[in-house]
């Protein structure tokens, strides 16, 4: 089956510094990728909508200057969290669609960001 | 936007009983509903799916059923196992791919 894959996942980083989380489908293509964040015991929260060749499509409330977002192949999403505050502090978790326009989601196995 | 709850929050059961977690959702260009296990630390795994042209589907001791009048959808889970304590998601999707997911279900099945 479809295989999507994050790096790192983990990472502890300083705050202010910024921290660049890698999402690659590994045996197919995707044109939409999408970042979700979970904070402990709550839900996925979908961030942001990832376009290959194309700028990415924020939700409502999700600062696009801080989570930057950048779909640069086929194949690989990164979402760079800026100026990282321990707020910021969750799982990142990618998802790509099984084929384009099938809803059907492959998840990444996520990545936990610890900012101190 | 599309809006989804799901009820309840926990649920502990006996071992070999069954269990039903209930969801609704507000947004009828949604036709697409998977429900996720989800273990501590990892990524959500799909465990069954619906799709809005179909009423029931049914994977061994898991079922999903989906009422499109009434906007909700329920998963159960018959002869309940330890291992099947988790945490559960339902979550509503349009063509657009993008899911939003309901709060979760602590599932508990107690030996």
């Amino acid at each position: 089956g479809a295989v999507v894959s994050q790096h790192p996942s983990r990472v502890i980083c300083k705050s202010g510094t910024s921290v660049k989380i890698e999402c690659r489908s590994l045996d197919f293509q995707a044109t939409t990728m999408f970042w979700y964040r979970q904070f402990p015991k709550q839900s996925l929260m979908l961030m942001a909508t990832s376009n290959e060749g194309s700028k990415a499509t924020y939700e409502q409330g999700v600062e696009k200057d801080k989570f930057l977002i950048n779909h640069a192949s086929l194949t690989l999403s990164t979402l760079t969290v800026t100026s990282a505050h321990p707020e910021d502090s969750s799982f990142y978790i990618c998802s790509a669609p099984t084929r384009q326009g099938n809803n059907e989601q492959f998840f990444g196995p996520g990545t936990r960001l610890t900012v101190l | 936007g599309e809006n989804v709850e799901q009820h309840p929050s926990t649920l502990s059961v006996q071992e070999g009983d069954s269990a039903v977690i209930k969801c609704t959702y507000s947004d009828s260009a949604s036709n697409y509903f998977p429900w996720y296990k989800q273990e501590l630390g990892k990524r959500p795994q799909l465990i069954i799916d619906i799709r809005s042209n179909v009423g029931e589907k049914k994977d061994q001791r898991i079922a999903v059923t989906l009422n499109k009048t009434a906007k909700h959808f329920s998963l159960h889970i018959t002869e309940t196992q330890p291992e099947d304590s988790a945490v559960y998601f339902c979550a509503a999707s349009t063509n657009a791919g993008k899911s939003t997911f309901g709060d979760g279900t602590t599932l508990t099945v107690k030996p």
